[in-house]
């Protein structure tokens, strides 16, 4: 079945750029049928979606993040990433990566696509510190 | 962004009891909804999409229900590898948004 991991540097120092990359496997990251997400969980708290990539490469992102972020694909390697600049405390989380599971629906009078998150990759955890 | 609100935030149980979460949307959000299981240092997985749909190897012990804007996730007999902490997640607008859990916890 589909397995997703997260990888990238644990520590990153305020101001700079998170780079964290998820590696699939087991399955077809541009089959045009799934979306990629990644979403982050501060220590002890919930969980807040980050945004999701299609294999069209367009992109969705949470508005909360006020344009820092941004999501690509790797066909070639299976891979898709995430990288979120000027970075502060308030960035540290442990960061999921994930599969949407898509639905289409009515909205608004247009048909769009939405989903849920299956599977999870484990997780990594991220510190932003000094 | 849409709040989803789940209550209790902790809820005491027993092993074979029958518990209810109930997560509500600050609008609606027709069955645009899944729940998920998580346990201390691992992802959530995922027990219902569509409100009521069971994912795939998931016990028939849980259940969902709910549309529009009132959603519930029930547990018809505690096992004692259900004490976790639960999340409901809207998907009918982006960003999509999580309620803030229920932790569910041996009485």
């Amino acid at each position: 079945q589909v397995q997703l991991q997260e990888s990238g540097p644990g520590l990153v120092k305020p101001s700079q750029t998170l780079s964290l990359t998820c590696t699939v496997s087991g399955g077809s990251i541009n089959n045009g049928t799934y979306y990629w997400s990644w979403i982050r969980q501060p220590a002890g708290k919930g969980l807040e979606w980050i945004g999701r990539v299609y294999a069209s490469g367009s992109t969705n992102y949470n508005p909360s993040l006020k344009g820092r972020v941004a999501m690509s694909l790797d066909t070639s390697k299976s891979q898709f990433s995430l990288r979120l600049n000027s970075v502060t405390a308030a960035d540290t989380a442990v960061y999921f990566c994930a599969r949407v599971s898509p639905t289409m629906f009515a909205f608004g009078g247009v048909m769009v696509v939405r989903g849920w998150f299956d599977p999870w990759g484990q997780g990594i955890l991220v510190t932003v510190s000094s | 962004d849409i709040q989803m609100t789940q209550s209790p935030s902790t809820l005491s149980a027993s092993v074979g009891d029958r518990v209810t979460i109930t997560c509500r949307a600050s609008q609606t959000i027709s069955n645009c909804l899944a729940w998920y299981q998580q346990k201390p240092g691992k992802a959530p997985n995922l027990l219902i999409y569509k409100a009521s749909t069971l994912q795939s190897g998931v016990p028939s012990r849980f259940s969902g229900s709910g549309s529009g804007t009132e959603f519930t996730l029930t547990i018809s007999s505690l096992q004692p590898d259900d004490f976790a902490t639960y999340f409901c997640q809207q998907f009918n607008n982006y960003p999509y948004t999580f309620g803030q859990g229920t932790k569910l916890e041996i009485k």
